[in-house]
């Protein structure tokens, strides 16, 4: 694969309903990480992987909101019971190097736009 | 206190001028800094890095790196219109989280 994919593309879910988004990262790339970006605003980090490791999840906004990477490469995003502020663009971006190094580059997805009515 | 700012603009400047973007970041210990572009509708994609204090070239793009100030720029020399996107700032900090800033909108005009 040339880069990131992420789907769907475009999610409209109704207040409620429970969502999964999922992310392919570059092949090979060992760190994978979610963003929300909202209309107007930078991504905002919400969770990051190193291989199937989930080593930080503290920019997840509640308990609504669960990831997983169970064999280190594709990611699943999950949103329970999503509400209106849920909706956002929802960005993975994956990286060659651990985000410990001094270098992280990190290649972006096309972003998954979630419309919550 | 956010951990990053950014002036969200707009900034325009004519073809051919030197654009001149600023970041600051609260996170006195931070580690790598970078610049992302990203065009409407589309996803941020990375212009530079820096993580040393001083200046960084990369053909028309200068990043600038001042640690003491907590103060990080982009300049874009010759600027054409095809750099006209919103600038994201993002910072590594201490706890090797990633912050971006609320971006900065570019317009370069014709």
């Amino acid at each position: 694969g040339a880069g990131v994919s992420q789907s769907p593309r475009y999610k409209v879910a109704k207040r409620g309903q429970d969502v999964a988004l999922r992310c392919d990262p570059i092949s090979g790339h060992v760190s994978l990480f979610w963003y929300q970006q909202a209309l107007g605003q930078g991504p905002e980090f919400l969770t990051y992987f190193q291989n199937e490791a989930q080593l930080d999840k503290s920019g997840l906004p509640s308990d609504r909101f669960f990831a997983e990477r169970p064999e280190g490469s594709v990611s699943t995003l999950k949103i329970q019971r999503t509400q209106q502020e849920d909706s956002a663009v929802y960005l993975c971006a994956s990286s060659s190097t651990s985000a410990l190094s001094s270098y992280n580059e990190q290649f972006f997805g096309p972003g998954t736009r979630l419309t919550v009515l | 206190q956010k951990e990053v700012e950014q002036n969200s603009g707009p900034l325009s400047v004519p073809e051919g001028a030197i654009a001149s973007l600023n970041c600051t970041y609260s996170d006195r210990g931070s580690q790598s800094f970078f610049w992302y572009r990203q065009y409407s509708g589309k996803s941020p994609e990375l212009i530079m890095f820096i993580y040393s204090n001083g200046d960084k070239e990369d053909g028309r793009f200068t990043a600038q790196l001042n640690k003491a100030s907590q103060y990080v720029s982009l300049l874009i020399r010759d600027s054409q219109p095809s750099d006209s996107a919103t600038y994201l700032c993002a910072v590594r900090n201490t706890g090797n989280q990633f912050y971006f800033g609320t971006g900065t909108s570019l317009t370069v005009i014709p």
